[in-house]
């Protein structure tokens, strides 16, 4: 099994729906991070977690909500989605330091219509 | 603002054909640089880790190197398997501790 598993691996969705992507890790690491990938701009941060109580903002968060169900589980979602949200979606998690750099899912590739 | 760039932002070789690929960094005091690995359609995978300048690691024909500014990922005599999308990133001193930030990569094609 991955370390790190995110579903759906792809999706499609109506402008305006509400879309939540799950995020599950067995690293047991503390610390998890929500990525978005565009083709030319790489990869920018919208959401991290430094344990279950812990949530910040990243650079791109506008749109976007998430939820730290457990130490290994981390959620993201989209109120109310629109075209520009198209991307690619990676979930992440690193140890406290992070001096072992992080451990990334597969992606979700999500197309808002 | 810390800044990662990353050039080329494309590369093309022909099998056995050696190139370097560079990663220029601005960070208020470096706690790390990492290299990453993507291929189409799949999450980065975990390359390098880099802390002082004068380091170098390296796995098969992938060579990492570090100076005070720069980080350079040597690439000796690439096979087609080596095309891929590799990614740097740094992780500065006094940000949030573990948070990285990456360029925008070097999209690597080997052709036989």
């Amino acid at each position: 099994d991955a370390d790190v598993t995110q579903t759906p691996r792809n999706r499609i969705t109506k402008t305006g729906k509400r879309i939540m992507l799950e995020c599950s890790q067995t690293k047991g690491h503390d610390r998890m991070y929500w990525y978005r990938q565009d083709p030319g701009l790489g990869l920018r941060l919208i959401y991290y977690s430094f344990d279950v109580k812990d949530i910040n903002k990243g650079e791109i968060s506008d749109g976007y909500s998430v939820s730290r169900q457990a130490q290994a589980k981390f959620s993201l979602s989209l109120e109310s989605a629109i075209p520009n949200q198209t991307a690619l979606y990676f979930c992440a998690t690193s140890d406290r330091t992070g001096s072992t750099g992080y451990t990334f899912g597969s992606g979700t590739r999500l197309t808002v219509v | 603002e810390d800044q990662v760039t990353q050039s080329p932002e494309a590369l093309r070789l022909q099998e056995g054909e050696s190139s370097s690929l560079n990663c220029s960094y601005t960070v208020s005091g470096l706690r790390g640089l990492f290299w990453y690995r993507q291929d189409p359609g799949k999450g980065p995978e975990f390359l390098f880790t880099l802390y002082s300048a004068g380091e170098e690691k390296e796995k098969e024909r992938l060579k990492a190197t570090l100076t005070k500014k720069e980080s350079f990922l040597h690439i000796t005599a690439p096979k087609p398997e080596d095309s891929a999308t590799y990614l740097c990133a740094v992780q500065a001193r006094g940000s949030t501790l573990g948070r990285l930030y990456f360029g925008r990569g070097t999209q690597l094609t080997v052709w036989p």
